[in-house]
């Protein structure tokens, strides 16, 4: 079991340029997260998939955010235009969620840190 | 809605003391889903530990344990005899039956010195 990877792991962009970042969950995992991370801050909620179906956008989740996970496997989020303020570390997570209902931990990959100048 | 909080924003110790990290929640929800994790300085979260909340007994894994109480809504974590590699951010968290989401404390950073 390899974990949760990001790629990549940093980026540096220009104000309005578009970012794309991936994330490949833990192979066994039907449930796939986005989280964003500021300095000093805990994680908080951008979306999250089970399969490729999209369940819940937070509205953090601006209209120049998109994320897709088109064979339940691996997702991307994109970032159109990007601004100063999108700085921060993506991070990804993924989870199992059975039939049983049962909520389980999720386990975090080393995240994406955008720097936008 | 759901809450945590972590009024301890830093914590620095002596190696071979004992610290706790405290965490409050808020939720109206019955069934909820308690988190710790550690993010060390290389920045990936790292999972500890889940507790539900229908399930109070205390948990004690080597130098780590947890302290669940529902009537003062709390889920403090305390590292015995602690060591520097302990040094990280540590992060509680609280997911709902229904939100599946987790939402995070704002985190507490514990230094160990040697």
């Amino acid at each position: 079991d390899t974990g949760v990877s990001q790629d990549p792991r940093h980026k540096i962009t220009k104000r309005g340029q578009n970012v794309t970042f991936r994330c490949d969950p833990i192979s066994e995992h039907n449930r796939l997260y986005w989280y964003r991370q500021t300095l000093g801050q805990g994680p908080e909620f951008l979306t999250y998939f089970q399969n490729e179906a999209q369940l819940e956008k937070s509205r953090l989740l601006s209209d120049r955010f998109s994320a897709e996970r088109p064979k339940g496997s691996f997702s991307t989020l994109e970032i159109q235009r990007t601004e100063q303020g999108d700085s921060a570390m993506y991070l990804c997570a993924s989870s199992h969620f059975g039939s049983n209902r049962k909520t389980y931990e999720q386990y975090f990959g080393p995240g994406t840190r955008l720097t936008v100048t | 809605a759901q809450k945590v909080t972590q009024a301890q924003t830093e914590i620095s110790v002596v190696e071979k003391e004992d610290v706790t990290l405290d965490c409050v929640y808020e939720t109206r929800d019955t069934t909820y889903y308690l988190f710790w994790y550690k993010q060390p300085p290389s920045g990936e979260l790292v999972f500890l530990i889940r507790r539900n909340s229908f399930d109070e007994q205390n948990e004690i894994s080597g130098r780590y344990s947890w302290n669940f109480q529902k009537s003062t809504s709390s889920f403090n974590f305390t590292i015995t005899a602690s060591q520097v590699v302990d040094s990280a951010v540590y992060f509680c968290a609280l997911t709902t039956q229904g939100a599946q989401k987790l939402v995070f404390g704002q985190g507490t950073r514990l230094t160990i010195n040697p």
